[in-house]
């Protein structure tokens, strides 16, 4: 199985600056036909998950561009900048590269 | 706009069984590999299962291997999740959605699942 691990777990951040969460994968996460399968998602207290980002960098359709996806292979980076209190909640990467889908521990977004 | 209803959710004893039921939306499911995935009380996202389309591979996270089936019906527009044999620590709110594969991929408000003595 593909371990997703997350740092950091926990990450407190001032109104309007930026929070960046690492995800690493135990393998590569290209897929045979050069696709690579890295998904943000964001949870709410008490709400179902939501997807921010697919396919390392591509955002959602109504997802601000303050959240931005980055990086290749194994290694791979959310950057929220300038955050915003709807910002707060649990942020978890996830693979579909393989099955087993694999995600991330959680990075748990809170405001100082 | 993919919408996805999930229901069936409810308290069980140890050993019984649930159904729980996926109604799509807004798409065609065929054109989807649809998933499950659950989160238990205070923990994080896990994936469950996942269906090809067109009635295609199955997929089971081990510790439901055996107990789940995950089936289709796209001329309905649903996808369903059958538990059977069910353990304290299958206790947790199920989502379903399109496999992580598909761009945009979503889920469900969830369905709780509560097995308890």
């Amino acid at each position: 199985d593909i371990v997703m691990t997350q740092t950091p777990l926990s990450a407190p951040v001032t109104l309007g600056q930026s929070a960046s969460i690492s995800c690493r994968s135990s393998q590569s996460l290209v897929h045979r036909n050069g696709i690579t399968y890295l998904s943000w998602i964001h949870q709410r207290p008490g709400q179902p998950p939501r997807l921010l980002i697919y396919k390392i960098s591509r955002r959602v359709s109504g997802v601000p561009d303050r959240f931005s996806g980055s990086g290749a292979g194994t290694d791979f980076t959310l950057k929220i900048s300038r955050v915003e209190l709807e910002d707060v909640g649990i942020y978890y990467c996830m693979q579909a590269t393989d099955f087993p889908r694999t995600f991330g521990q959680g990075t748990r977004v809170e405001i100082k | 706009e993919v919408q996805l209803l999930d229901s069936g959710g409810l308290s069980v004893q140890p050993g019984g069984s649930l159904r729980l039921s996926c109604t799509v939306s807004g798409v065609r499911l065929s054109d989807y590999v649809m998933s499950w995935v659950r989160q238990a009380p205070g923990k994080g996202l896990e994936w469950v299962s996942s269906i090809g389309q067109s009635r295609g591979q199955e997929h089971y996270e081990d510790s439901v291997k055996g107990r789940f089936t995950i089936s289709r019906d796209d001329p309905r527009g649903k996808a369903y999740l059958q538990m059977n044999s069910l353990r304290v620590e299958d206790t947790a709110i199920y989502y379903c959605g399109t496999d992580a594969q598909h761009d945009s991929h979503t889920w469900g408000q969830g369905t709780l699942v509560t097995v308890s003595s």
